[in-house]
Parts: structure tokens; C-alpha cells; sequence
């Protein structure tokens, strides 16, 4: 079965500061890689999903940008915070033509 | 838009009584849904999905699905302490250009007190 490790845990970044959250896939090939994004108190809401290398598809235009730069590998940059983009950031992935999605342990960014 | 309804809760249920959680979903074509739980901090993890009509047991755990009323429940039997989460529901998006894509309700919290 697959792990999927995310990092940093937890990030206090001021307004303005660009973002870099990393995310990686063990135990699986080819995965299909989202990012998500849940508020204090809401439910999640999809950002981007990736099915393959450099293939980048955006659900919500935002200041965020997502990248696959290796097939398991999943970055979410932003070049200025802004007080908006706090919450909880987690990556999934599903593998082949599945629709199950598995969560990694999310990284939790505070912006002050 | 496509919407997954929940109640919020919190629901709240004895220990050892059947906890009953309940989702609604917009999209008629949509064809599978899952269940999650998600401990406060933590990420949401895979409880069970159901792909067919009618009720798939996983011990502890019924998912009930109801295509024609757009309706999907969770029942947790001999509910536990441990049990007390926010239980979300997803629904797969029917469109072919969504490959993968799920939506999630909001999440329903639910107590289990001693």
C-alpha cells in the first residue's frame, strides 16, 4: 500500500513570504496526486490534481500554483501569502483508474 | 455545482448505541462515494466506499446507498468513544473530464459519550 509524506508539518510564514509545500508518494507508480485545502471549520476544498508528470489541472484560481516535477512528486508554491491562504493543506492520491483517495498527515500553515 | 449536503451535528449517541450519519448529493450520475473520519488535527482517513445500491457491511461499519434519492448513510454499530470524529462524506463527480475528482460535504461531528 502506499505512504504518503508531507512536509513541513506545521508552518507560520508572514503575509507576503512565498510558500513551498512538498509532498511524496512510497508504494505506488503513476499516482494521480491532489492537493487540497481545508479552512478552520470547513470542509475540503480541492485545489489542484495531477495525473502525471507536469500535468497540472487548477480547481480554484487563487495566488497557488502546484507542480509535478517527478511522478511522485507534488509541490505547492505561492509567491506572496496572503492571511487567506491559512489552513490545513493535504495531499491525496489514488492510484491507476481508482477513484479511492488515500490522505497524507497534512501540513498545517498559519499566515500572521 | 455539485453539492454533498451533511449535517453538521454534533451528533451525539450513548456508547454502544448505532450512530445513523447521513449525506445527500447534487449530481444523479455520480456513481461512487466514500467515507472518511477525520480526528481534530489529523487527516481524514478511509473508512469504507460503495460503488452498487443497497448496504456493504465492513465489520463495525454499514455504508447504505440509495442511487434514486441520491442518498448515502453511515451507520456505526456498538458505537465506541473512539468513534467520536468528524465523519466526512465524498462523492466521485460523474464528468469524464473529472477523472478521480471528489467532492466532500462539510462533515458531520459526531460525540459517543460513555
Amino acid at each position: 500500500s502506499q505512504t504518503i509524506h508531507q512536509w513541513p508539518a506545521t508552518l507560520v510564514q508572514p503575509v507576503g513570504s512565498p510558500l513551498s509545500l512538498e509532498c511524496t508518494v512510497e508504494g505506488t507508480s503513476n499516482p494521480n496526486l491532489y492537493w487540497y485545502r481545508q479552512a478552520a471549520g470547513r470542509g475540503l476544498q480541492l485545489l489542484f490534481y495531477s495525473v502525471g508528470i507536469g500535468q497540472i489541472s487548477s480547481e480554484v484560481p487563487q495566488n497557488l500554483s502546484a507542480s509535478r516535477p517527478q511522478d511522485r512528486q507534488f509541490i505547492l508554491s505561492s509567491k506572496k501569502l496572503l492571511l487567506s491562504d491559512s489552513g490545513f493543506y493535504l495531499c491525496a492520491c489514488s492510484r491507476g483508474n481508482t477513484d479511492t483517495q488515500y490522505f497524507g498527515p497534512g501540513t498545517r500553515l498559519t499566515v500572521l | 455545482q455539485k453539492e454533498v449536503e451533511q449535517n453538521s451535528g454534533p451528533l451525539s449517541v450513548p456508547e454502544g448505541a448505532i450512530a445513523s450519519l447521513n449525506c445527500t448529493y447534487s449530481d444523479r450520475g455520480s456513481q461512487s462515494f466514500f467515507w472518511y473520519r477525520q480526528y481534530s488535527g489529523k487527516s481524514p482517513e478511509l473508512i469504507m466506499f460503495i460503488y452498487s445500491n443497497g448496504d456493504k457491511e465492513d465489520g463495525r461499519f454499514t455504508a447504505q446507498l440509495n442511487k434514486a434519492s441520491q442518498y448515502v448513510s453511515l451507520l456505526i454499530r456498538d458505537s465506541q468513544p473512539s468513534d467520536s470524529a468528524t465523519y466526512l462524506c465524498a462523492v466521485k463527480d460523474a464528468g469524464g473530464t473529472s477523472y478521480g475528482k471528489l467532492t466532500f460535504g462539510q462533515g458531520t461531528i459526531l460525540t459517543v459519550h460513555p
